[in-house]
């Protein structure tokens, strides 16, 4: 089952932050970014693995709750450049490399 | 190195028709996926290959599609015969088995008359 990405869509003005959640129906093992702009292929950001982790990158960051298996992804003090789609993809316990990507979320970042 | 590369980048059929889109993996993965993303589905898996033997092709919508992977470093996707529902943007992506990012390929755009 796909997992539910929240918003769907959001408009922020340069320099404010966002919060992008993804939430499964299933126990989880991984949950993976991924950013795609406009006609472009989707590019990978991060990965949380199970443990409850936070990481980032750059001003973007994401953490993993396994207990409720939800994930969320964070943009702090956007920039014009992180407009585009995000997507998480999922990985199920037993079924490596197997990814169920979220419903997206869009992200417009203005000036 | 030279990315995914996948063609055509763009293929306008007839319904009926068959349809053969072609995936050429990062030299040295061993791990190839095959999606589709539509505004109402989203990125779905079709299948993924490990080491060319097709390990999971759940995603495959029906009979119509069949996938190959007769060596390292190529794939296709097949549809046969086509119908409208089909027109997507399909991506193949590879990765290294056991490595956690894909990459993708810049997409083929089907559009099913």
């Amino acid at each position: 089952q796909q997992p539910v990405q929240s918003p769907q869509a959001v408009i922020l003005r340069e320099g404010e932050d966002a919060v992008i959640n993804c939430s499964s129906s299933k126990a989880l093992y991984s949950v993976h970014w991924y950013r795609q702009k406009h006609g472009e292929a989707p590019v990978f950001l991060m990965i949380l693995l199970k443990g409850g982790e936070q990481k980032g990158h750059d001003k973007i960051s994401a953490s993993f709750n396994e207990k409720k298996q939800q994930s969320s992804l964070y943009l702090t003090a956007s920039q014009l450049s992180y407009s585009g789609t995000y997507f998480c993809g999922t990985e199920i316990p037993g079924t490596a490399s197997k990814l169920t990507f979220g419903t997206g979320t869009r992200l417009q970042v203005t000036l | 190195d030279a990315g995914v590369i996948q063609s055509p980048r763009h293929e306008v059929t007839e319904m009926g028709q068959e349809v053969t889109l072609r995936c050429k993996p990062i030299s040295g993965h061993n791990s190839l996926f095959w999606y589709r993303q539509t505004m109402m589905r989203g990125l779905e898996l079709l299948i993924y290959f490990n080491n060319n033997v097709p390990i999971d092709d759940s995603g495959m919508p029906e009979d119509r599609f069949s996938a190959k992977m007769p060596n390292a470093s190529f794939s296709t996707l097949k549809i046969q015969p086509s119908e409208p529902r089909d027109s997507a943007v399909y991506f193949c992506a590879s990765k290294v088995s056991g490595a956690n990012e894909q990459f993708f390929g810049p997409g083929t755009r089907l559009t099913v008359l």
